[in-house]
């Protein structure tokens, strides 16, 4: 089966730095890319970057590029999403989720990890 | 980029068929996939290339485009299917969402 495990919630301070990870099983990594994509209630769905794992080619979003940097793990099949210096306003659910190099579609989706920005 | 325009919230009443468009100036010339999002619960692929159903997901799920506007069709609404629905498309090299419909089954 194929599947897309995410790290637990997080608890941050402005200013402080994370990486949250997705852990891929079930088929090769290196085959798919991996996109990030932010849920905000009220914002909806934002799609944020996505990486090739098999040379760690990436796009960003204008909203997102230089806020967050995304990477692999190729030897485990992990990919991160990393912020050097949050702010409030990137409170939101994150997932990954997995699709092919053809513009296709996201699937399966990882179940969300809830971050959360505050003072 | 992209702008894909959804209505915010679409009621149907229970057993009968809702319609849920997604419209944008290059519709046409994208693929469009639909994606249900309930709380708690990570995205699921309903619909992917406008028209083409996911194994595993009820045959109640049907999709069309006609010029710039794809519509996710659930004929039958059950209760279960009350959630939130996004369509999203890739203009290249980023993927754009629609602002989501709000599924209310009555």
């Amino acid at each position: 089966e194929v599947q897309l495990v995410q790290s637990g919630a997080e608890v941050k301070k402005p200013g402080d730095s994370l990486r949250i990870s997705c852990k891929a099983s079930g088929y090769t990594f290196t085959t798919y890319w991996i996109s990030w994509v932010r849920l905000v209630p009220g914002n909806g769905l934002e799609w944020m970057a996505r990486i090739d794992p098999s040379d760690s080619y990436t796009n960003y979003s204008p909203s997102f590029q230089g806020h967050v940097t995304v990477s692999t793990d190729r030897s485990s099949n992990i990919a991160f999403l990393q912020w050097n210096s949050l702010k409030a306003s990137d409170t939101g659910l994150y997932f990954c989720a997995r699709h092919d190099g053809g513009l296709n579609w996201f699937d399966p989706w990882g179940q969300g990890t809830l971050v959360t920005v505050s003072s | 980029s992209d702008e894909l325009a959804q209505p915010l919230s679409v009621s149907v009443a229970l057993g009968q068929t809702a319609r849920i468009t997604c419209g944008g100036s290059n519709i046409g010339i994208r693929n469009v996939h639909w994606y249900q999002l309930k709380p708690g619960q990570a995205p699921v692929v309903v619909i992917y290339r406008e028209t083409n159903r996911p194994s595993g997901i009820p045959e109640r799920f049907s999709g069309s485009k006609s010029g710039n506007t794809a519509t996710l069709i659930i004929s039958g609404a059950q209760a279960g299917d009350e959630a939130d629905y996004f369509c999203q498309v890739w203009d290249n090299p980023t993927a754009v969402f629609g602002g989501g419909t709000k599924l209310t089954v009555l």
